[in-house]
């Protein structure tokens, strides 16, 4: 596709449900990037893929998440036991290269509340 | 851990004044980029600056990359209300993609 696409846009789980979300990148585009957006303003790195291969996981949490990049299948992540400080939204963003100049393209975004 | 300072994180001005917003870290990027989010979207890209010392101009937007490649500026001439919105400048960690983002500017322009 010519766009991010993120799904759902809102998502509710009450704490310790499972929360899963789906990013397609934009075809052509070799890596996919996860951030974390909290208190508005403050993106965080969680973390990045090229192809179906982890390519640096140094924001992902320890415990609880996990992503994937599968061929053939949207990229996802994964909130296993959610806890209120993970809400959030989450932006997951593509690019054709790692290197400097290359454009990260941002989807829309998921809305995770933990309630 | 890499951080990168933007300020001011809000600013409120009157229609016709200028701006200047400024991000600075002791880390050297690859390039730094601009964007611009609206409520309830993803971050669009404004610019990419990539060599020290760069200057692009987006019609009133004027950007600025540092000669050593660790701080950027933001420069509005003229400020209008449509201007109005979250600014946020990013890093780009050599060799990885990643990006490392400013705390944004809430910018407010009243007519």
């Amino acid at each position: 596709g010519e766009e991010v696409a993120q799904t759902p846009k809102h998502l509710v789980r009450g704490e310790g449900q499972k929360a899963k979300l789906y990013c397609a990148p934009i075809k052509g585009h070799s890596y996919v990037f996860w951030y974390q957006q909290v208190l508005k303003n403050e993106f965080k790195f969680l973390i990045s893929f090229q192809n179906e291969n982890v390519f640096d996981e140094t924001g992902m949490p320890k415990e609880r998440f996990s992503a994937k990049c599968l061929p053939n299948s949207p990229c996802s992540l994964e909130i296993q036991a959610t806890k209120l400080e993970d809400s959030a939204v989450y932006f997951c963003a593509s690019s054709q290269s790692e290197q400097g100049g290359t454009e990260a393209f941002f989807g829309q975004g998921t809305r995770l509340t933990v309630v | 851990t890499q951080l990168l300072e933007q300020s001011p994180q809000f600013l409120s001005i009157q229609e016709g004044e200028n701006l200047t917003v400024y991000c600075n870290s002791s880390s050297v990027f690859s390039s730094l980029q601009w964007y611009r989010q609206e409520p309830g979207e993803g971050p669009v890209l404004l610019v990419t600056v990539v060599t020290g010392g760069e200057v692009k101009k987006l019609k009133r937007l004027t950007f600025q990359f540092g000669d050593a490649r660790k701080d950027s500026s933001l420069h509005i001439t003229a400020a209008q209300p449509g201007d109005t919105g979250l600014y946020l400048c990013a890093g780009v960690i050599p060799n990885t993609g990643k990006l490392i983002f400013g705390q944004g500017t809430t910018l407010q322009v009243k007519p």
